[in-house]
């Protein structure tokens, strides 16, 4: 069984348009993230949700909006997509109460923007 | 200065040899992380360590709080080890993750 999963797994779309990434965990954790790969391979964060609060936002454009309908689900939506937009999305997440902060990758989204 | 710095960037060894990639950092932290991202693109949390020394089968994670530095070691490479490894710092009440630049492993056979 998938324990993080995303979808798509790929994404090519025209500059302007709007896309949404899903995401869902099984794994009965609190805490979601997403984080973007950018093309030399660095990662870093952009959102964190607890139990469908969001709690860390990462001086993002406000063109991508998350949104957690429930503490499985974190699924980032974009709008106005950027040719510096391209990258690979992982979503991520985590146990809390005191469970340790390993974090559980998805498989990744690569979105092309063309 | 980043907070985190991985050397080396690239590490080419033969099958067989004994590996360590090292992580520096320059902050407080509440743990370290070293993840693996294979070469298809998917990411697997290797170990969290906020002290001492952990080892599940042929790898190994130390750290030294005090200087601020952790190791990963792989014993015995395999050329199924060759992936980007990745050291994180995770910092705050929200386990916010800040990554290093990664260390391509390419090991032949």
């Amino acid at each position: 069984d998938t324990a993080v999963s995303q979808t798509p797994k790929y994404l090519v779309t025209q500059m302007g348009n709007d896309k949404s990434i899903k995401c869902e965990q099984n794994l009965g954790h609190d805490t979601m993230y997403w984080y973007k790969q950018d093309s030399k391979k660095f990662l870093k964060i952009m959102f964190s949700y607890n139990n469908k609060e969001l709690i860390i936002n990462e001086t993002v454009p406000n063109r991508f909006s998350p949104k957690s309908p429930d503490k499985a689900h974190l699924n980032l939506h974009i709008n106005s997509l950027e040719l510096g937009d391209s990258a690979v999305y992982f979503c991520a997440s985590r146990p809390s109460g005191g469970q340790g902060d390993t974090q559980y990758f998805g498989p990744g989204t690569r979105l092309t923007v063309l | 200065k980043n907070e985190v710095e991985q050397s080396p960037q690239n590490l080419t060894a033969q099958e067989g040899e004994f590996i360590t990639i090292n992580c520096s950092y320059s902050v407080g932290i509440s743990a370290l992380h070293w993840l693996q991202q294979h070469p298809g693109g998917g990411i697997v949390s290797l170990f969290m360590l906020s002290s001492g020394k952990k080892k599940h089968g042929r790898l190994i994670a130390t750290i030294n709080i005090q200087e601020k530095h952790s190791s990963l070691h792989i014993t015995a490479s395999h050329p199924r080890d060759s992936a980007v490894y990745i050291c994180a710092l995770s910092r705050g009440s929200n386990y916010k993750l800040t990554f290093g630049k990664g260390t391509l492993l390419t090991v032949n056979p």
